[in-house]
Order: structure tokens, then sequence, then C-alpha cells
């Protein structure tokens, strides 16, 4: 058990719809990072946030946005949802810029 | 294009044998690599770790070795168990991209 809890651990939708992931990060983390793992494309880096703020970028579509709360976790809105995003959603998170511990995990399934 | 390369899809070992991973890198900015292990419906798990400044780190049966020159890494695990049959992930940090970028991962499974 990494210490980063995320939830829901699955979640059915629809085309078009729009649905919100949770993070809560290790005791003390105060950077979250999300990582979606697709099938054909690996995991791959979406958005970092560093106590509070967007820190850095990654292949994230501007369907999808983030934010991180006064309390440090995490959630990631993914909109307008296409069969294509259908994957598995993880967030890290660490202490600085060291090494990262991942969550479970959000399995997404768009129908 | 690919940064990390993980060429082997899968990898079968004798248990009680030595397991060795591979990890191929590109982009001669990396400056600290990681090796992540992830069972099927669970998130990574971190392994083992290793600053560019080192080319060894040893963490009980794990030990990564890192060739700058080559920019080549592997994971050498001894002996290897049952519980080691999972995906193994190489990872990297720092040339410029701020979070992990992850090589496809390598299926090891590891035979009685």
């Amino acid at each position: 058990d990494s210490g980063v809890t995320q939830t829901p651990k699955h979640l059915i939708t629809a085309t078009g719809q729009r649905v919100t992931l949770r993070c809560s990060p290790r005791s003390g983390d105060l950077s979250v990072y999300w990582y979606q793992q697709s099938l054909d494309q690996g995991l791959q880096f979406l958005i970092q946030y560093y106590n509070g703020e967007e820190r850095a970028k990654g292949n994230i579509l501007e369907r999808f946005s983030a934010q991180q709360f006064p309390d440090l976790h995490s959630e990631l809105n993914l909109s307008s949802l296409e069969l294509g995003d259908s994957a598995l959603y993880f967030c890290a998170t660490t202490r600085v810029t060291d090494t990262q511990y991942f969550g479970p995990g959000t399995r997404l399934t768009v129908l | 294009d690919q940064q990390v390369k993980q060429n082997s899809p899968s990898l079968s070992v004798q248990e009680g044998r030595i397991s060795i991973l591979n990890c191929d890198y590109t982009n001669s900015m990396f400056d600290y690599f990681l090796w992540y292990k992830k069972y099927p419906a669970e998130g990574p798990t971190f392994l083992i770790s290793i600053s560019s400044i080192k080319d060894k780190n040893e963490d009980g049966r794990f030990t990564v070795f890192l060739n700058k020159s080559a920019k080549h890494l592997s994971l050498h695990i001894v002996p290897s168990q049952p519980g080691d049959s999972a995906v193994y992930f190489c990872a990297a940090l720092g040339g410029g991209a701020d979070g992990l970028t992850f090589g496809k991962g390598t299926h090891l499974i590891i035979q009685p």
C-alpha cells in the first residue's frame, strides 16, 4: 500500500459526459501527478500540481483539467468524453521531485 | 518518438535464477531513473531508483545498473521468486520533462 488513495475504483459512463476523478496524497506529499494508461500509448504523464498550483503539463487534452485543493487532494476532470478516453488513470505523489508513489488507479470505461 | 524503450515485451525465467530486464533511453538529459512493478488492476509499485551520478544501486534482491555512455540501464533480480511475476516498467525523470517518461513495460514470468 503506497498510502495514495484514488476514488472511484471504476467508472462507467457514456460519450459526451463529464467525470471527476479524485486523488488523496500520502501525508506530507505536496506534489500530485496524473497519468493515463491506455493499451496503445502506455503510461503517459498528463499534468502536475505542486502545493495547489499547476507546475507542468504533459500530453493532456484541452477537454481535461485538474486542480489541487488546500488540503492537497487533487481532482482530474474529464469532459466531453470519447470512446478513446477509456483507460486507467493514476495519480502519483511525492514530497519534492524524487520518487513518485502511485495510487491504485481509476478504471474509466466510456460506452 | 519513444524516449524510453523496453524492447522485450516479455521474459520467462526459472525460479531461483537471475532475471535481467533491460531499458534504453535516448534523451541524454534524463538524470534519474526508476523501476516500477505492476500487477493487473493495481498501480505501479516503486522498486528501486538510480541517479545519473551513480552506476549501480542495490536493494536486497534488486540491483539497477546504469551505463550512461550507452544510455542503457538494467534491473537484476536475484534470486527470482514466483511473486516477481508482473509487468516491470522503466521510467526516467529530467530532460525537460516534468513527469515520468515510461517505457512500454516487460512482462516477467517466473516459472517453477
